[in-house]
Formats: structure tokens, C-alpha cells, sequence
């Protein structure tokens, strides 16, 4: 079926430093979507994007994220500065439209800040 | 507060048992509910949507909706090992012609016990 791939797997950086995660989503998906899960317990959504533009974003989506798709390449989420409580894994989804569509999820980014 | 709730929180059943998974909404404008089931080190894969009153069945697996109580269950028959996971319920409202928030709720952990 349809793959997501996420790169890299695993990242481990000091805290308040920058880390971009990156995704590369369904090839022609229109929806990208960025969620955070800790600790195998629930998964929290981020952030919606579509057509360049940040759609919905929850109150987790700090100030310090963003989100990108130059040029139809990878889709990332930026931290800048990284905090402790942002260790998390962190996964990217896309689709192919809105509503009752099924979301595509990759296997995720473990990101541990130190 | 917490707008989608699962129940139980984790769950075994033996091999080739039946196990039902619950999931209620306090929001009423949640229009489509998908269950994704997520084994351990990857990302969630949705198992089945269901967006109608009533049941439907894939293979083993039987979803049920009730609108009016905004309640939706999961039922595997006929249990198997390579079923224990994480299940997530999954309401998604679509608000506009580009926003689709999706919330997962708390999630179960089914445990199939050979």
C-alpha cells in the first residue's frame, strides 16, 4: 500500500538546539499532517497543511515549530529551540483529501532532547 | 478535556477470543470515526472507518456507530496474537474545504494471549 517514510528514525540532540524532522509523504497526497506521540500512549495531533499554508494547528504546536514543503520536496517540522518536554515521537501522515479519508501514517521520528 | 475516551484502557483475551473495544465522543460535530491499529516501533495503520448508524463488518473485525450517543466499539472475533497492539479511535469533523481536525482518542491495548 501507500508509504510514508520519515527521516531520521531516531535523533538525539541538547536542548536548545534546532532539529528539523523530515517526511516524505504519499506522492499525491494534498494533506500533510504532523502528530506527537509520547511514552506509546496517545497520539496528539499538530498541525494540518495544505497548499503551502498552515490549515489548523493544536496548542501544541508551539511557537518555536513550523512547518514546510519547499517545492513539493520533503514536508518538515522545525523546532527552534528544542525543550525538554519535546522528546516525544513524533509522526507525519498525509492524504489524499479531507473528511472520511484515511490518513496514512509513517513510522515515526524518536526524538529525545537532552 | 478530553473529547474522545477509550475504554478499556488495556485488555487480553485469548487466542481465538473476541474482544471489544469502546470509544465515546463529547463532540457532536465529529462526522467520521476510523479505528488504526499501531504495533510496537510503528506507525499507526487504519483498520476500518465507519461514518453511518449501525454495524459493518471486514473479516473479523466489526465496527458498530451510534450517533445519538456518539459511541462507537471495535469487535475482533476470533482473536490472534499478531492482533495485540494499540488501537486508536479516530473522530475527524471536517470544518471547512481545507481543515479536517482529526482527534485520536486515548487509545487500548489489546493483548492476545496464545
Amino acid at each position: 500500500g501507500p508509504k510514508v517514510l520519515q527521516i531520521p528514525s531516531h535523533q538525539i540532540i541538547d536542548m536548545g538546539q534546532m532539529v528539523t524532522l523530515n517526511c516524505d509523504p504519499v506522492s499525491n497526497h494534498l494533506y500533510f499532517y504532523w502528530y506527537k506521540q509520547i511514552l506509546g500512549q496517545q497520539m496528539e495531533f499538530l498541525v494540518n497543511f495544505y497548499n503551502g499554508k498552515v490549515m489548523e494547528k493544536s496548542k501544541l504546536f508551539k511557537d518555536q515549530f513550523s512547518v514546510e514543503r519547499p517545492d513539493g520536496s520533503y514536508f518538515t517540522l522545525k523546532i527552534q529551540p528544542t525543550a525538554l518536554e519535546d522528546s516525544a515521537v513524533y509522526f507525519c501522515a498525509s492524504s489524499s483529501g479531507l473528511g472520511g479519508l484515511e490518513q496514512y501514517f509513517g513510522p515515526g521520528t524518536r526524538l529525545t532532547v537532552l | 478535556q478530553q473529547k474522545v475516551q477509550q475504554s478499556p484502557e488495556s485488555l487480553s483475551v485469548p487466542e481465538g477470543g473476541m474482544a471489544s473495544l469502546n470509544c465515546t465522543s463529547s463532540d457532536r460535530n465529529f462526522q467520521y470515526f476510523w479505528w488504526y491499529r499501531q504495533h510496537s516501533g510503528e506507525g499507526p495503520k487504519a483498520l476500518m472507518s465507519i461514518f453511518s448508524d449501525g454495524d459493518k463488518k471486514e473479516g473479523r473485525f466489526t465496527a458498530h456507530l451510534n450517533k445519538a450517543s456518539l459511541h462507537v466499539s471495535l469487535h475482533i472475533r476470533d482473536s490472534q496474537p499478531s492482533d495485540s497492539a494499540l488501537y486508536f479511535c479516530a473522530a475527524s469533523e471536517h470544518r471547512s474545504p481545507n481543515t479536517n481536525k482529526v482527534v485520536f482518542g486515548t487509545g487500548t491495548r489489546l493483548q492476545v494471549l496464545p
